[in-house]
């Protein structure tokens, strides 16, 4: 069955250390989203990528960087400039310039500091 | 900027009864898509139902319907005969029509946490 997963579930990160969240899909989408999810906050855009090579800062994507360098996978870098990284992050796919088409979502990942 | 409005932040309902979950948005444009998102404790963000913007016509799935007021910038998904796992956090979501930059911008709102009681 096709889907997206990432991983790991959950991913703990020591003051000044970067650590990678992993988002592989088998959708065929072109289009990936990373979301950071916090309590009573909804889910916000951290980056997206419409095509390989090719990525889009979104709405806090201040201390975390991305790279798509294939078709199914969109890695995110937490970096130590995110000064409060702790939160639940998804990532999706959708396919591109189809409005109507929802997006697919992973397992998402829960992120904590050490 | 669109922005999507979700007042309940917790319902709940008694199991094989019916429930409402209101959503508001607010947009200058006139195409566009509206979404409701299931997100169940496993935390995996589930489509509910969609709703054009340009069909008049409420949206069906099963038990779940949607009440869309486009003049009143209003969506609310209806659950009837709530059943026990119904019990999420459901997410209202605005899709824009317009390409901004090849992007299609997605906004959500906060969510409403539904109990369903037995």
């Amino acid at each position: 069955d096709g889907g997206i997963t990432q991983s790991p579930k959950y991913l703990f990160r020591k003051e000044g250390q970067n650590v990678t969240l992993s988002c592989e899909q088998n959708l065929n989408h072109d289009a990936m989203y990373w979301y950071r999810q916090d309590p009573g906050q909804g889910l916000r855009l951290i980056y997206y990528s419409q095509i390989v090579n090719d990525f889009q800062k979104g709405d806090i994507a201040e201390g975390y960087s991305v790279s798509r360098e294939k078709k199914e996978s969109f890695p995110l870098t937490v970096t130590s400039a995110q000064k409060n990284p702790t939160a639940f992050y998804l990532c999706a796919s959708s396919m591109r310039d189809r409005v109507n088409q929802p997006q697919h979502f992973g397992d998402g990942t829960r992120l904590s500091i050490l | 900027a669109q922005t999507v409005t979700q007042s309940q932040p917790e319902m709940s309902v008694q199991e094989a009864e019916t429930v409402t979950l209101s959503c508001t948005y607010d947009t200058s444009e006139s195409d566009y898509y509206l979404f409701w998102y299931k997100q169940p404790p496993s935390r995996q963000m589930i489509l509910v139902i969609r709703q054009e913007a340009y069909k008049q016509q409420n949206a069906t799935e099963n038990r779940f319907s949607v009440n869309f007021q486009k003049a009143a910038k209003s969506f609310s998904l209806k659950i009837s005969d709530s059943q026990l796992g119904d019990a999420a956090m459901y997410f209202c979501a605005y899709r824009s029509r317009t390409n901004s930059g090849g992007y299609q911008k997605v906004t959500f709102g906060t969510g409403t946490k539904l109990q369903v009681i037995p």
